[in-house]
Formats: structure tokens, sequence, C-alpha cells
């Protein structure tokens, strides 16, 4: 079965400060997926990032930053110099890589709320 | 393009009414489509997917069922709601390994 970890459920920053999301995640499939979501209050869920599990490459987008440790199950997510408009909750999730005829299940963990003060 | 459609964007419902939740998929061919809850503050709680057309599988027994009518349409219902049903209801579809799009989601108050 799989598992998503998001221990911090709330990190509260003040702008220009970086946070750091933490995500473990447990799965018996030798491939797989990992992603991040952006949950603004408007409650869509925005798109960030799929990382292969073969891939463990870490990604810079902008002010975006994923480090994945296999080693480690870990995939997390830093948002430097934060800024309000980061304010969300957001999701990391995991989903086998190999296409399934039963159908691929994508988990999710629990979130974190990310309050960046002015 | 590809494009996902939700609706309705929010509703509010008294206990045991009926619930009908659709959503449909274009630009695409026989997706794998989901349903998830997310319960007020919580994470999203997957509820129902189905391969293809009438093939539904459910991930935790509840006061939902869900259908697949046609290729490209979902649709969530209930026949008597409960509070606990209440929630944020979203409605995804797999596009092979390039991931999941997401609807724009359901807010469900039952009142």
């Amino acid at each position: 079965a799989q598992k998503v970890t998001q221990a911090q459920t709330e990190i509260s920053v003040v702008e220009k400060e970086d946070v750091t999301l933490d995500c473990v995640y447990e799965t018996r499939d030798t491939t797989y997926y990992l992603f991040w979501y952006k949950q603004p209050p408007s409650g869509e869920l925005v798109f960030l990032i799929r990382r292969n599990s073969f891939d463990e490459q870490n990604e810079i987008s902008g002010r975006y930053s994923w480090n994945f440790q296999k080693s480690t199950s870990s995939f997390n997510f830093t948002i430097t110099a934060s800024q309000v408009v980061d304010s969300a909750v957001y999701f990391c999730a995991l989903s086998e890589a190999q296409i399934k005829a039963a159908g691929n299940k994508l988990t999710f963990g629990g979130g974190t709320r990310v309050l960046v003060k002015p | 393009s590809q494009t996902i459609h939700q609706w309705p964007a929010t509703l509010v419902q008294p206990v045991g009414s009926p619930l009908s939740l659709e959503c449909t998929v274009e630009g695409t061919s026989n997706p794998n489509l989901y349903w998830y809850r997310q319960a007020a503050g919580r994470g999203l709680q997957l509820l129902f997917y189905s391969v293809g057309i009438g093939q539904i599988s459910s991930e935790v027994p509840q006061n939902l069922s869900a259908s697949r009518p046609q290729d490209r349409q979902f649709i969530l219902s209930s026949k008597k709601l409960l509070l606990s049903d209440s929630g944020f209801y979203l409605c995804a579809w797999m596009q092979g390994s390039y991931g999941y799009t997401f609807g724009s989601g359901t807010r469900l108050t039952v009142v």
C-alpha cells in the first residue's frame, strides 16, 4: 500500500523567509511518480511538479526547489524568499509509474498549510 | 486541448436529499477518472476511480456511489445525504504518464 506523510500541518513565516515542506513516502513499487500540488484558498489544485523515481536530480524552478532523496524516501519542497501569494495548502502525492489495467491511484499526504505574513 | 469540467461549483443541500455531481472530460478518450473528497481542514481522500465505462472501484465504504455512463463522464451520487458528506469534491483524470489533472471542485454543504 502507498502512504504519504507530511508531518508539518502548518507553517507560518514572514515574507522573504525561506520555507521547507517535508514529504516522506512509502511504496512497494519500484517505479513511481512523486508530485507536489498547491491549493490556494479558492480550492483548485495547481500542479507544481512531477518527479520520476528514476530521476534523483534536484530541480529548481524560480523560487521553488525540490530535493528528492530515494535513500530516505523523501521529496522535500523549498520556497525561497516567500511571498504572501505563496500562502496556500501544499500537498505531496505519490502514484505508480507503470500503467495498470486495474487503475492507477494518486495518494496524497495530509497537506501543509503555509501562511506567509507581510 | 484536453479539459475537465466539474459542476456545480457550490451546493447547499438538506440532510436526506439526493446528490448528483457531474464531471466531464474533453479532448481525450478512455481516461482513468477519479473522485476525491476533502473534508474541512483535511487532506484529499480517494473515493472512487474508473478505468472504463461501467467500471467503478470504491476505495472506502460510504454513503456515496459513482457511475460512468459514458467514456468521458463520471458522476458522483447519493440517495440521502448525511451531514458528514459535506466537503470539497474534486474530479480528476489521469493523463497516462503525464500525471493527473483536477477539476475546479464542488464545495458541498449539507445542512
